[in-house]
């Protein structure tokens, strides 16, 4: 089946620092990509819909300054948390979509800000 | 978006039938009803869709109402690895494809 492989799985840095999140389609090419927040207990919640080769659209109350999205190529894209913060830990997950098809997830990437 | 109604929580004995319920009364014409689990410390995994007749794949089956203002997820024969919890979700491939998770439901599962 389709594999989506999202790297790192956990990183652990100081406040302030910025963290990239990379998001890979290995055995297809993704037209869109999607990347969520899930904090513990809670459901995911979407942050951001990314089509290659265009601006991402976030959703109501995710600040674009502050989670940086790239969608270079069919098969990679990239979120970077600027200057993060204790407050912006959480789980992160993207997913690829060829469409109208099922979305594929990645196994996603602990964010831990001390 | 439409919004999508589950129990909080379920329980099942192993290797007995599941049916894990979802209610969407405001879903429209165009809205897939998608289904994924997601395991602690993973990304959800897909598990059925359907638009208006019901599905079955390797996994499981998706009973559709009549009117779609519900569906019903049936894992045929619970195991210990089935323990999760179930999104149903709606997606509208002509408005972005998005998805909005709901709070789903946590499957236990008895030995």
């Amino acid at each position: 089946g389709a594999v989506v492989s999202q790297h790192p799985s956990w990183v652990i840095c100081k406040s302030g620092t910025s963290v990239k999140i990379e998001c890979r389609s290995l055995d297809f090419q993704a037209t869109t990509m999607f990347w969520y927040r899930q904090f513990p207990k809670q459901s995911l919640m979407l942050m951001a819909t990314s089509n290659e080769g265009s601006k991402a659209t976030y959703e109501q109350g995710v600040e674009k300054d502050k989670f940086l999205i790239n969608h270079a190529s069919l098969t990679l894209s990239t979120l970077t948390v600027t200057s993060a913060h204790p407050e912006d830990s959480s789980f992160y997950i993207c997913s690829a979509s060829t469409g109208a098809g099922p979305q594929h997830f990645g196994d996603g990437t602990r964010l831990s800000i001390l | 978006d439409a919004k999508t109604t589950q129990p909080n929580s379920m329980e099942s004995n192993e290797e007995e039938p599941v049916h894990l319920p979802c209610n969407h009364s405001t879903i429209s014409g165009t809205d897939y009803i998608h289904w994924y689990r997601q395991l602690p410390s993973q990304g959800p995994e897909y598990v059925i869709h359907g638009l208006t007749s019901n599905v079955n794949n390797r996994m499981a089956s998706l009973a559709i109402a009549e009117d779609r203002k519900s569906s019903t997820l049936i894992l045929h024969r619970a195991t210990l690895r089935d323990a999760a919890v179930y999104y149903c979700i709606l997606r509208d491939p002509n408005t972005g494809n998005q998805f909005y998770f709901g709070t789903g439901t946590s499957l236990t599962v008895i030995p």
